[in-house]
């Protein structure tokens, strides 16, 4: 199966609101209300940041929120600062028990 | 809070078998979560490999499935993989993670391990 449809780079000033999108079909990301988004500094493990698709973990910030319309998935970091700067994936499930990421996001705080 | 540690060879010969282990501590294996394979080509994104139930019951991605094995070893609160007839393309940063059941994502990574392959 291909990886899901990210783009490949981000940016945005601090304080400001940018969103990453992930495209998906209606076998994975349209099918299912489990996405997921990860954050991944360089040489570090990801960090789950959302799952099912608008949920945050404890400990995760409120500035980080998710949506899906059809299937297309979104990830919204508002307020952004220094330390967002990250490489950012979703991931799905895609039914028969499997599991497809994104091809990951580069955002940039300028 | 529960911690992974991924461990094994560094370097695998190109047709080789690439071998993993992945120690849980601060929890048991055992309990009602999958414990998941993740890898990272350099500079790529991340590829689901598969998954374990402690029960031994697994789930492999439908593209890498012809040449993985996941097994669990309860008795010592750890879960292993096995990728046979290996390749260039399959070095990577490989990481082992925990799934939350219900709700299907990774909720704790282990800290990833780099595996080459090369002769």
């Amino acid at each position: 199966q291909s990886a899901l449809t990210q783009p490949p780079s981000a940016s945005g000033s601090p304080g400001q609101s940018v969103t990453i999108s992930c495209t998906g079909t209606s076998s994975d990301v349209g099918g299912y209300n489990y996405v997921s988004w990860y954050q991944q500094h360089p040489g570090k493990a990801p960090k789950v940041m959302i799952y099912e698709v608008s949920k945050r973990p404890s400990g995760v910030p409120d500035r980080f929120s998710g949506s899906k319309s059809d299937n297309t998935a979104s990830l919204t970091v508002s307020g952004l600062q220094a330390e967002d700067e990250a490489d950012y994936y979703c991931c799905s499930y895609a039914g028969s028990n499997n599991v497809i990421f994104g091809g990951g996001t580069k955002l940039t705080v300028l | 809070q529960v911690q992974l540690q991924e461990s094994g060879p560094g370097l695998v010969k190109p047709s080789g078998t690439l071998s993993l282990t992945c120690a849980v501590s601060g929890g048991s294996i055992s309990s009602s979560n999958w414990w998941s394979w993740v890898r990272q080509p350099p500079g790529k994104e991340l590829e689901w490999i598969g998954e374990i139930y402690h029960s031994g019951s697994t789930n492999y991605n439908p593209s890498l499935k012809s040449r993985v094995t996941i097994s669990v070893d309860k008795s010592n609160n750890q879960f292993s993989l096995k990728l046979s007839s290996v390749t260039a393309a399959d070095t990577a940063v490989y990481y082992c993670a925990r799934v939350i059941p219900g709700a299907i994502y990774f909720d704790s990574w282990g800290q990833g391990t780099l595996v080459t392959v090369s002769s």
